[in-house]
């Protein structure tokens, strides 16, 4: 069946350090999002990226989706504590569907 | 601007019951869809609902079943409950069906069922 994969499962960084999560997807998507779930809470949406190659930025977060539409990418630079949570990564199979399939997440701890 | 609100927040059911979970939209969202995300996991589609009806299901057996209602609130019903059926049942809302108007997710706190 349709598969999201995300690594790395953790990443443990300084603070200041730069974070990346990657995500793969077994079939092309029509969209991918990106959500954040801080710990005990809930996820909440950051961004979706649409158009095969698009390079969007909030801040300190820069997101990325693939040329084939198959994989993503999400770059912190210079981590802060705040950034601690886990983030998934979400892809959508089809252009007429509202199934979101999400990948099993990377979660990041931040070293003050 | 009220968000997503589900309930209840935590319950304990034994194996073999059957459980409801309720969930209301946001304001001006039409469309539910209701997800398990187990220890560790990523959350994981079980239905959409939209305008009363069942809008795509996920890989979950027939003993996951739910409701949507004119108000745009929904409802999840689980029967025979397993062991395995113990996560956090999240419930989110969105605008338009399908693809259509972006359908970004806004997710309540979710229901956190132990099935003992």
């Amino acid at each position: 069946g349709q598969q999201v994969m995300q690594i790395p499962q953790y990443q443990h960084v300084q603070e200041g350090e730069d974070f990346t999560t990657y995500c793969n997807s077994s079939t092309t998507l029509s969209n991918i999002q990106w959500y954040k779930q801080r710990p005990g809470g809930h996820p909440v949406f950051l961004i979706q990226l649409v158009k095969s190659g698009e390079v969007k930025k909030q801040k300190r977060l820069t997101f990325q989706f693939g040329e084939a539409k198959k994989n993503s990418s999400l770059h912190i630079t210079a981590t802060q504590t705040t950034d601690v949570g886990t983030y998934f990564c979400a892809g959508r199979p089809g252009s007429n569907t509202g199934k979101l399939i999400f990948g099993q997440g990377t979660t990041l701890q931040v070293k003050p | 601007e009220t968000g997503v609100t589900q309930s209840p927040t935590h319950l304990i059911k034994t194996r073999g019951q059957q459980v409801t979970l309720r969930c209301s939209s946001q304001s001006g969202h039409n469309t539910v869809s209701w997800y398990q995300q187990a220890l560790g996991q990523g959350p994981q589609f079980i239905f959409q609902y939209y305008r009363e009806e069942e809008n795509g299901r996920g890989n979950f057996p027939p003993r996951f079943s739910g409701l949507q209602f004119p108000n745009y609130s929904s409802e999840l019903n689980v029967n025979a409950l397993e062991l395995d059926d113990s996560a956090l049942y999240l419930c989110a809302s969105s605008k338009g069906q399908g693809a259509s108007g972006a359908n970004v997710l806004t997710f309540g706190a979710g229901s956190r069922l132990t099935v003992l």
